[in-house]
């Protein structure tokens, strides 16, 4: 069945570094933009990252511009976010989601179960 | 930016009720908004998308209606499973943003 599977969170210091693995599995990855989205303990979804089909266009919310990079592994079926100059704002579930293309009006249709990011000294 | 503002933020209701739940966007956003619910330790699933159309395998109970600016997510007759969170989503341009969620209680 479609699934997708983060993995990599846990504590880590401010001002280290962290990668978030997604792997993607039941559907054909490559034909479809992915997304990062977190939500804070107890708090709302902030929508993170989105990456094209081929890794061409990326574009990253203001909160981590210039210091987090989405990426994927086509050939892996697997999404990537490495997290650099990590905040303890930065501490929240991570959840991967796929984007459901036009017929969907681009609705994040499948989520993963999330990884969790813990920032602290 | 695009800003989301959902109401309630919070509802109290008993099974079998009609609820409604309004989500308004800062601009005009054509039909671009989907619906969310969120349990408890879960990741959200996909109720609604193109503002008005059911998700497969999502419960007819569930309906969406609005365009531009103004959107609801109404339920027709909460069962118990349905008490959990639900968010608006925009995705009209980039960045992509989420309502401030309304949390459905049991009365």
């Amino acid at each position: 069945q479609v699934r997708l599977v983060e993995s990599g969170g846990g504590v880590v210091q401010p001002g280290r570094s962290l990668r978030l693995s997604c792997v993607a599995s039941g559907f054909t990855f490559s034909s479809y933009v992915m997304h990062w989205v977190r939500q804070a303990p107890g708090k709302g979804l902030e929508w993170v990252a989105f990456i094209s089909y081929d890794g061409g266009i990326k574009y990253h919310a203001d909160s981590v511009k210039g210091r987090f990079t989405v990426s994927r592994d086509n050939s892996k079926t697997t999404l990537f976010l490495q997290m650099n100059s990590l905040r303890a704002e930065d501490t929240a579930m991570y959840y991967c989601a796929k984007g459901g293309g036009r017929p969907l009006g681009d609705a994040f249709d499948i989520w993963g179960q999330g990884t969790m990011v813990s920032v602290s000294s | 930016d695009i800003q989301l503002t959902q109401s309630p933020s919070f509802l109290s209701a008993s099974v079998g009720d009609r609820v409604t739940i309004t989500c308004r966007a800062s601009q005009g956003i054509s039909n671009h908004l989907a619906w969310f619910q969120q349990e408890p330790g879960k990741a959200p699933n996909l109720l609604i998308y193109a503002a008005s159309t059911l998700q497969s395998g999502v419960p007819s109970r569930f309906s969406g209606s609005g365009s531009g600016t103004e959107f609801t997510l109404t339920i027709s007759s909460l069962r118990p499973e349905d008490f959990a969170t639900y968010y608006c989503q925009h995705l009209n341009s980039y960045p992509i943003t989420f309502g401030q969620g309304t949390r459905l209680e049991i009365k």
